[in-house]
């Protein structure tokens, strides 16, 4: 149980361009959805919190305007990078929360390598 | 500022050998703690959590957490090559994100 799907899996774009990733848990519900970026050779950083019906709490650096979250299900967060330009090229993770969330376990979706030219 | 600290290594250890791998974090609210396992190109998987002082042994895993000293170690018993990876230590709270290290990548030599 406790699978995180993540779509695309690889996009490549031009700069300017907007790109929409897809985060979904596939068997269970999460009201708690977390975005994360991950550069090469660096640790996850987290960009924002989404809580399932609210707006999203982001992370300080992280443009709210260029990062636009909704999650609008218990099952579906989508991240969109809007006017992407070449330093938004990043591997992008996103996980989800059971909505007991008890015990705090985060389940990782594959991840998103967006690459913009 | 929270932060959490590993030895980004890498550890290099033969194959059978031990690996040991350590973690303090600054965050004395801390409640829950996950090691995850991140393969090059890949997103973490986690493979040990441990909420309580001591030791939690799971197959070839062993998590010891010490709250007094905010440290958090995880051992691997007769490493084998498939476990040459990145490991990262997320203490976290209840009800927030996790908040990861930047990992110790292990090479496990056959």
């Amino acid at each position: 149980g406790a699978v995180v799907s993540q779509h695309p899996s690889r996009v490549i774009c031009k700069s300017g361009t907007s790109v929409k990733i897809e985060c979904r848990s596939l068997d269970f519900q999460a009201t708690t959805m977390f975005w994360y970026r991950q550069f090469p050779k660096q640790s996850l950083m987290l960009m924002a919190t989404s809580n399932e019906g609210s707006k999203a709490t982001y992370e300080q650096g992280v443009e709210k305007d260029k990062f636009l979250i909704n999650h609008a299900s218990l099952t579906l967060s989508t991240l969109t990078v809007t006017s992407a330009h070449p330093e938004d090229s990043s591997f992008y993770i996103c996980s989800a929360r059971t909505a007991s969330g008890g015990d705090n376990e985060q389940f990782f979706g594959p991840g998103t390598r967006l690459t913009v030219l | 500022q929270k932060e959490v600290e590993q030895n980004s290594g890498p550890l290099s250890v033969p194959e059978g050998a031990i690996a040991s791998l350590n973690c303090t974090y600054s965050d004395r609210g801390s409640q829950s703690f996950f090691w995850y396992r991140q393969y090059s190109g890949k997103s973490p998987e986690l493979i040990m959590s441990i909420y309580s002082n001591g030791d939690k042994e799971d197959g070839r895993f062993t998590a010891q957490l010490n709250k007094a000293s905010q440290y958090v170690s995880l051992l691997i018993r007769d490493s084998q090559p498939s476990d040459s990876a990145t490991y990262l230590c997320a203490p976290g709270r209840a009800g927030t994100a996790l908040i990861f290290g930047k990992g110790t990548t292990l090479s496990v030599s056959s």
